[in-house]
């Protein structure tokens, strides 16, 4: 059974970048559509941006354009985020989803979250 | 683009009904079927309730179910249980550039 496996929490200064992994462990995610979400305390779901490995090209969310990268790495089955220029408001726990089916726009396989905290 | 509009909260007793009604615009709830309901308990992943608007991933008890009508999806729990208390979301695919998706601002069901 397919799992996304993500990396620990970060504690970041602002102005710095983080970069959190999600690897698919006992699968792949190939050809399917892998998303960021995040929840900032107290907040809502806030989609950031997606990449289908096969095709490579990312796209992101307008408010993110230009400060985050979405990248995967084929070889191990594994996809990051690297989010630039922190502040404060960037303190929320980050998800990596992958979609039920191609083309569904629907994530159904979830990793665990990992909280990312910008502090001076 | 902007959050798809969802009540802030809703309550109901065990085994009562609830509907959770989600409304977007005629650019995305309304002129796609790709909307999508997630359970999430704090402290937790999110979890795929109802995707294209309708159907149930395996695994998920057939007492929850979606629909839609215009721009306003909603998500029903028939038969209502503790468990199920819960913040509930919905999401769209919103075509601005490819894979678009756009989640509603959350719904806090309370089981009273």
């Amino acid at each position: 059974q397919v799992r996304l496996v993500q990396s620990g929490a970060e504690v970041k200064k602002p102005g710095s970048s983080v970069k959190v992994s999600c690897k698919a462990s006992g699968g792949t995610f190939s050809r399917y559509l892998i998303t960021w979400v995040r929840q900032a305390p107290g907040e809502g779901l806030e989609w950031m941006g997606g990449i289908i490995s096969i095709y490579g090209t990312p796209t992101y969310a307008q408010k993110f354009q230009g400060r985050v990268t979405i990248t995967t790495d084929e070889s191990t089955d594994t996809a990051y985020l690297e989010l630039r220029r922190l502040t404060s408001a960037d303190t929320a726990v980050y998800y990596c989803a992958r979609e039920v089916a191609f083309g569904e726009y629907a994530f159904d396989l979830w990793g665990q979250g990992t909280m990312v905290t910008v502090s001076s | 683009q902007s959050a798809l509009t969802q009540p802030a909260s809703v309550s109901g007793s065990p085994g009562q009904s609830i509907t959770i009604s989600c409304t977007g615009t005629s650019s995305d709830v309304g002129n796609y079927k790709f909307v999508s309901w997630y359970q999430h308990h704090p402290g937790r992943a999110p979890r795929l309730m109802i995707y294209e608007g309708t159907l149930r991933p395996s695994g998920v008890s057939y007492r929850f179910s979606g629909s839609k009508s215009g721009n306003t999806a909603s998500l029903t729990i028939s038969g209502l249980q503790a468990e199920d208390e819960a913040d509930y979301y919905c999401s769209s695919y919103a075509p601005g550039s490819p894979f678009d998706v756009i989640f509603g601002g959350g719904t806090k069901l309370t089981v009273l």
